[in-house]
């Protein structure tokens, strides 16, 4: 069973930085194998990323994905006031395919 | 457009049975897994169970494996999750997703906006 940890649990930071969220994989899994979401309050998640690194439809280049093997990283290059929201990303080069516990980015 | 749409959840007591659906629209439904993930209270979220394009594959996750069944309706474009023997823990929101992968799930592209499902007495 591949275990997906998130770090940090909430990330303080204000419109206009670079945010970086993190996702190990434990343990390893293929480099092409995990996926971001973004969920807002009272909705349902939106893919962001799949095969680690590829933007799905109609979402911004600010966002984007990296990494391989344990370590997965979400960048978000200048954040807008929409960006504030909980990040989960999500494995499927393991089974089960599981996600993981989500980073809060809120506004500081 | 694509769009799903969950129902069928509501307030229900413990040893209870719900049953939910998923109307899907604007995409060809049978070439696609299907899956359902629910989201606790302040939670997050919950890979549940998913089933292949045609219906001969299934998964479920531990804690509701023999107690939920999940199926669906290729000519309808319906898909459904029975729940059984809920117990309160199975507090949530339901989502059902539209899942990428031709021959194993992958990611979900299109969710619904979720049923909400409250087991209590």
């Amino acid at each position: 069973e591949v275990v997906l940890t998130q770090s940090p649990g909430t990330l303080s930071l204000s419109p206009g930085e670079r945010a970086t969220l993190s996702c190990r994989a434990s343990p390893s899994i293929s480099s092409s194998s995990l996926a971001w979401y973004q969920q807002k309050p009272a909705q349902p998640p939106r893919l962001l990323i799949y095969d680690t690194s590829n933007r799905a439809t109609g979402i911004p280049d600010r966002f984007s994905g990296s990494g391989s093997g344990t370590d997965f990283t979400l960048t978000i290059s200048s954040l807008e006031p929409e960006d504030f929201a909980v990040y989960y990303c999500q494995q499927y080069g393991g089974s089960p395919r599981s996600f993981g516990q989500g980073t809060k980015l809120e506004i500081k | 457009q694509v769009q799903l749409v969950e129902s069928g959840g509501g307030l229900v007591k413990p040893g209870g049975s719900l049953r939910l659906s998923c109307a899907a629209s604007g995409f060809t439904f049978r070439d696609y897994y299907m899956i359902w993930i629910r989201q606790a209270p302040g939670r997050g979220l919950e890979w549940l169970s998913y089933i292949s394009s045609g219906g001969s594959g299934m998964f479920y996750t531990d804690s509701v494996r023999g107690r939920f069944i999940i199926s669906r309706d290729n000519v309808n474009k319906s898909l459904y999750l029975q729940m059984n023997s809920l117990r309160a823990e199975d507090t949530a929101v339901y989502y059902c997703a539209r899942v990428e992968g031709r021959f194993s799930p992958k990611y979900m592209d299109v969710w619904g906006k979720g049923t909400t499902v409250t087991v209590s007495s």
